[in-house]
């Protein structure tokens, strides 16, 4: 079945440290969102991205989806120790008009050493 | 707080047994998703309702329903409990009728362990 590829699985980083965390589909999305889950928590969007090539900054986070929309990626410049959590991409499936379910990556698990 | 609610928080029974979680969406929301996360595993989609229809499902076992009510809370009935069920439940809601484009807020989770 369709799969949201993620990578890497775990991210161990000094904090200050920049991290990056990439998401991969074999197929094309119409969309793809990225949600945090705070250890313990429950996941919270933070963003979404739908057009090809779109990049997006929240601070020091910056979200970038691909040119052929099969990809993208989340990148944190400098962690901090509130960036402690796991970060999921979901993306959804381009039916051309059909209704898809989100599909998530299985997430990148961020630690940060202060 | 995303304003999604879920009970109970913990549930802890045993195999062979049925189990009902209960999510009520965030106001003005019509849709409502169940995803189900197990350790070290992303969330796995289960089932979509729209305004009390059935829209979509995912990976949802023969043995798990759901169904939604007319005043927008949904329920997913777990029965035949095995214990490769025990896992975190998440609802989440949005306003999107198709689950495509929007934002998903998600409910604290029910944690199932069944012994």
């Amino acid at each position: 079945g369709q799969q949201v590829m993620q990578i890497p699985q775990y991210q161990h980083v000094q904090e200050g440290e920049d991290f990056t965390t990439y998401c991969n589909s074999s197929t094309t999305l119409s969309n793809i969102q990225w949600y945090k889950q705070r250890p313990g928590g429950h996941p919270v969007f933070l963003i979404q991205l739908v057009k090809s090539g779109e990049v997006k900054k929240q601070k020091r986070l910056t979200f970038q989806f691909g040119e052929a929309k099969k990809n993208s990626s989340l990148h944190i410049t400098a962690t901090q120790t509130t960036d402690v959590g796991t970060y999921f991409c979901a993306g959804k499936v381009d039916y051309g008009g059909s209704q898809g379910n989100l599909i998530f990556g299985k997430g990148t698990k961020l630690s940060v050493k202060p | 707080d995303s304003g999604v609610t879920q009970t109970p928080k913990h549930l802890i029974t045993a195999t062979g047994q049925r189990v009902t979680l209960r999510c009520s969406p965030r106001s003005g929301d019509l849709s409502v998703y169940w995803y189900q996360q197990s350790l070290d595993q992303g969330l796995q989609f289960l089932i979509h309702y729209y305004n009390g229809e059935e829209r979509a499902k995912g990976n949802i076992l023969e043995r798990f329903s759901a169904q939604q009510f007319p005043d927008l809370h949904s329920e997913l009935n777990l029965s035949s409990l095995e214990l490769g069920d025990s896992a975190l439940y998440f609802c989440a809601s949005s306003v999107d009728p198709t689950g495509r484009g929007y934002e998903q807020y998600f409910g604290p989770g029910t944690r199932l362990t069944v012994t």
